[in-house]
């Protein structure tokens, strides 16, 4: 069956520091990967999208990018932190476009 | 491009009651309609995907159902328990992204 990891589970960064998260399918091929961000009190905004290996569509022009060095690797990264990037980051993956989606448990960023 | 929205916002019902959740899409030109349920500072968790082709889908206590042509779909929640309370999400594929509704919170009041 297939599994999806991601980590870590809260993070606490200060302003200008950078920034790290990884997600891991298993038991998948070529999955399509997501990144999501879900402020407090806000739906879900997508920030990263990703169809295959070095492939990705970002959504949001904002200091934050992501990585696919793997087919079931997912980095997202930033450079130099600010408070604004404080939120809830999901990473999820479907199988195609149209197949159901599924979450890792997410990581609670706060930038202080 | 495609808007998902839900009402209402936030819903309060006495245990034991029947609930319908509400949500609706711009783009009728879906392949399916993904229903998700999200604890407070957890992951979302997948409840029921309804097809395009499909008019309902059920789980347990949990019918989906979804019309395309009107851009709506519902949640129906049979005899609610306080366990039910969290907050609910639909998304709808479009291209290679999925647009989630800003979600309905449900508590269900002991």
């Amino acid at each position: 069956s297939q599994t999806i990891h991601q980590w870590p589970a809260t993070l606490v960064q200060p302003v200008g520091s950078p920034l790290s998260l990884e997600c891991t399918v298993e038991g998948t091929s070529n999955p399509n990967l997501y990144w999501y961000r879900q402020a407090a009190g806000r739906g879900l905004q997508l920030l990263f999208y990703s169809v295959g290996i070095g492939q990705i569509s970002s959504e949001v022009p904002q200091n934050l990018s992501a990585s696919r060095p793997q087919d079931r690797q997912f980095i997202l990264s930033s450079k130099k932190l600010l408070l604004s990037d404080s939120g809830f980051y999901l990473c999820a993956w479907s199988e195609t476009g149209d197949s159901p989606l599924h979450f890792g448990n997410g990581t609670r960023l706060t930038v202080t | 491009k495609q808007e998902v929205t839900q009402i209402p916002a936030a819903l309060s019902v006495p245990e034991g009651e029947n609930l319908v959740l509400n949500c609706s899409f711009t783009d009728s030109a879906i392949y399916n309609l993904q229903w998700f349920r999200q604890d407070p500072g957890k992951g979302l968790t997948s409840l029921l995907l309804i097809q395009s082709s499909q008019r309902e889908q059920t789980s347990g206590r949990l019918n989906a159902s979804l019309d395309k042509s009107s851009g709506r779909s519902t949640l129906y929640i049979a005899a609610s328990q306080p366990g039910d309370s969290a907050t609910y999400l639909c998304a709808v594929p479009t291209g290679n992204q999925f647009y989630f509704g800003t979600g309905t919170s449900l508590t269900v009041i002991p």
